[in-house]
């Protein structure tokens, strides 16, 4: 059975800091994806990673994934406000789109 | 181009009932995912319909069953309510790889 685990849980940070949220999953998969979600909203897509060594970046975000190591992160830059939320990654096991999601990061930005 | 729609937003429900919510896809997707999410974690897999047939299924009793029409909307149908059926329901909508997913339905089950 397929598990992903994300890490931290929990990440309070302050404004303009750096930090990395990891996605580590059991089993091969070439298809990886971060979703945000805001308190009582549904998922918002960030980034679809399709192959080893795939980085995708979007504003203060970047993504990638190592296919060998299983692992997956995604980097927040000078954090702001904006960007508090729940971050999921979700693995797609290679059978038609049935996603696994980790158990996902809620994000805290402090002035 | 509208995205994937849900209905209703939120319902309420008493243990025992049976409730059914629906799902639109985005246009040209032919995939309809349905996922359960419960306070506090990460959604989870209910089933998959794909050309009117349920491809896949996830660790769901039989009690969670759906149907998807020729139109590629879909339905779940929760039958005998729990209370621990109180989640977000979300569906989500793919051609290939890539899941658009609708903004859910809150069901509460008291």
């Amino acid at each position: 059975e397929l598990k992903v685990e994300q890490n931290p849980l929990f990440l309070s940070m302050q404004e303009g800091k750096n930090y990395t949220i990891y996605c580590n999953y059991s089993t091969t998969s070439d298809r990886l994806y971060w979703y945000r979600q805001d308190p009582g909203k549904s998922l918002e897509s960030l980034f679809v990673l399709l192959s080893n060594g795939a980085v995708k970046q979007e504003g203060r975000l970047m993504a990638s994934l190592d296919t060998k190591a299983r692992l997956s992160t995604l980097h927040i830059t000078a954090a702001v406000h904006d960007l508090s939320a729940t971050y999921f990654c979700a693995v797609d096991a290679g059978t038609a789109s049935k996603l696994t999601f980790g158990t996902g990061t809620r994000l805290q930005v402090t002035l | 181009d509208a995205g994937v729609t849900q209905s209703p937003t939120h319902l309420i429900k008493t243990r025992g009932q049976q409730v059914t919510l629906r799902c639109s896809p985005k246009s040209g997707h032919d995939t309809v995912s349905w996922y359960q999410q419960a306070l506090g974690q990460g959604p989870q897999f209910i089933f998959q319909y794909y050309e009117e047939e349920e491809r896949q299924r996830g660790n769901f009793p039989d009690r969670f069953s759906g149907h998807q029409f020729p139109n590629y909307s879909s339905e779940l149908n929760v039958n005998a309510l729990l209370l621990g059926d109180s989640a977000l329901y979300l569906c989500a909508s793919s051609k290939n790889y890539e899941q658009y997913f609708g903004p859910g339905t809150r069901l509460t089950v008291t």
